[in-house]
């Protein structure tokens, strides 16, 4: 039984903003939400992290509904090299079962000139 | 600050050797994480290590196993290799709370033939 779901591929145009939603139904009250960036034969990377509301770093934004059972990682103005696969991961990571800690298969995000 | 280091990076197994995978954590993360990546699928939680115990574990049978050292770094080993064991192997690591994001290693891409 998957734990989070996302879209399993999007494109976009160079410039434009992409919203990537993650539903996660069973989110627990203890649960954080971690977006990852991963580029082939790499690891992935923290993007952004959030646990309600929104959240804005550097990179992204990370906006949570008040139900919190989705969350949408918003990259602005996307560039040829966020070309990667993105992942949100939830749970809290020292309490939770090692179903929280798998990954699902992520969204591959392709931008285009 | 250096991040988490993988060796090595790349490995080449007949079936029924054994491998012996190995990750430094960044400096002050006491937990260490593995997964497994087989090619073109998402991440597979392997093994989660904290304080030098095993503190839970994935859904892979018993051939999988691993230690950490007082030093926090991380050994995986694979007995008995299967072709299907064939995949990259990521380390990550992260500090001792609940909603620390996880640090990836690049991986070590284990082949076997």
């Amino acid at each position: 039984l998957a734990k989070t779901t996302q879209p399993i591929s999007m494109d976009s145009y160079e410039g434009q903003e992409v919203n990537i939603t993650c539903s996660h139904n069973n989110i627990a009250t203890n649960d954080y939400i971690t977006w990852y960036q991963q580029f082939p034969s790499q690891g992935p990377r923290f993007i952004i992290q959030g646990y309600k509301t929104k959240v804005t770093n550097e990179v992204a934004s990370l906006f949570i509904p008040a139900d919190r059972k989705s969350s949408t990682l918003s990259l602005p103005r996307v560039s040829l090299s966020d070309t990667a696969v993105y992942y949100c991961l939830v749970g809290d990571i020292r309490t939770g079962t090692a179903s929280k800690l798998t990954f699902g298969t992520g969204t591959r995000l392709q931008v285009t000139l | 600050e250096a991040g988490v280091t993988q060796s090595p990076t790349h490995l080449i197994k007949t079936r029924g050797q054994q491998a012996t995978l190995r990750c430094s954590p960044i400096s002050g993360h006491t937990s260490v994480y593995w997964y497994q990546q087989a090619l073109g699928l998402g991440l597979q939680f392997l093994l989660w290590y904290d304080e030098g115990e095993e503190r839970n574990r994935g859904n892979f049978p018993p051939r999988f196993s691993g230690r950490q050292f007082p030093n926090y770094s991380s050994e995986l080993n694979v007995n008995a290799l299967e072709l299907e064991d064939s995949a990259l192997y990521l380390c990550a690591s992260s500090v001792g709370t609940g909603n620390s994001p996880l640090h990836f290693g690049n991986g070590t891409r284990l082949t076997v033939t």
